[in-house]
């Protein structure tokens, strides 16, 4: 079954404003993941957060964790038409072995019109 | 630097005939491997995901199977394909859990048409 779940499913917003996408999930986890995937393309691993962070900043990029909401936020700051694309969160729960594994969301769709 | 492959880019396919999906990747020793399926405008469903050589476990019952033969080396196969099994496959893989986090890195994915 899905672990995390992202909300909106779809979002469009005007270039230079901001993006907000969030996710939420059931388990414990160890960490949570963003991940983007251009159309037809492969993902791209954006940023991790752990289960003891509760913010994080890579470039345009900001993620929260709350894990007593069991939920995170991924904010694109000043977007650009070339931040189009599916973003997905993904969960961790830290196994290993045959417990190794992410778990990912549907994905949110971003347009970003120029 | 590390890099993984997938190949073909794209495949059509009869009902009824095999498939072979060929992952390599790069770089790196004894990774984690993982098959996704995604189908139009959906998640990605985990399929088969590898910690080590001939040590595969299964997501979810179907018509595919997967196997490792070497370090590297991820295979995707099917007898039989079906028409759901249409979707993009991608292929992906992460280093082994050492307690700090497992980012998994995709390969570019093969887009399956079966008719």
């Amino acid at each position: 079954s899905q672990q995390g779940e992202e909300d909106p499913q779809a979002l469009s917003i005007q270039e230079g404003e901001n993006a907000t996408m969030n996710c939420s999930y059931k388990t414990s986890i160890n960490n949570l993941q963003w991940y983007r995937q251009n159309s037809g393309r492969g993902l791209v691993h954006l940023i991790l957060i752990r289960s003891n962070e509760r913010e994080k900043h890579s470039g345009r990029l900001r993620v929260t964790l709350d894990t007593s909401k069991k939920s995170s936020s991924l904010l694109i700051t000043a977007s650009r038409a070339a931040d189009t694309a599916s973003y997905f969160c993904a969960t961790d729960g830290g196994g290993t072995g045959a417990n190794s594994k992410l778990t990912f969301g549907k994905g949110i769709t971003l347009s970003v019109r120029p | 630097s590390q890099t993984i492959h997938q190949w073909p880019a794209t495949l059509v396919q009869p009902v009824g005939s095999p498939l072979s999906l060929e992952c390599t990747v790069e770089g790196t020793s004894n990774p984690n491997l993982y098959w996704y399926r995604q189908a139009a405008g959906r998640g990605l469903q985990l399929l088969f995901y590898s910690v080590g050589i001939g040590q595969i476990s299964s997501e979810v019952p179907q018509n595919l199977s997967a196997s490792r033969p070497q370090d590297r080396q991820f295979i995707l196969s099917s007898k039989k394909l079906l028409l759901s099994d249409s979707g993009f496959y991608l292929c992906a893989w992460s280093v082994p859990y050492a307690g700090g986090g497992r980012e998994q890195y995709f390969g570019p994915g093969t887009r399956l048409t079966v008719t």
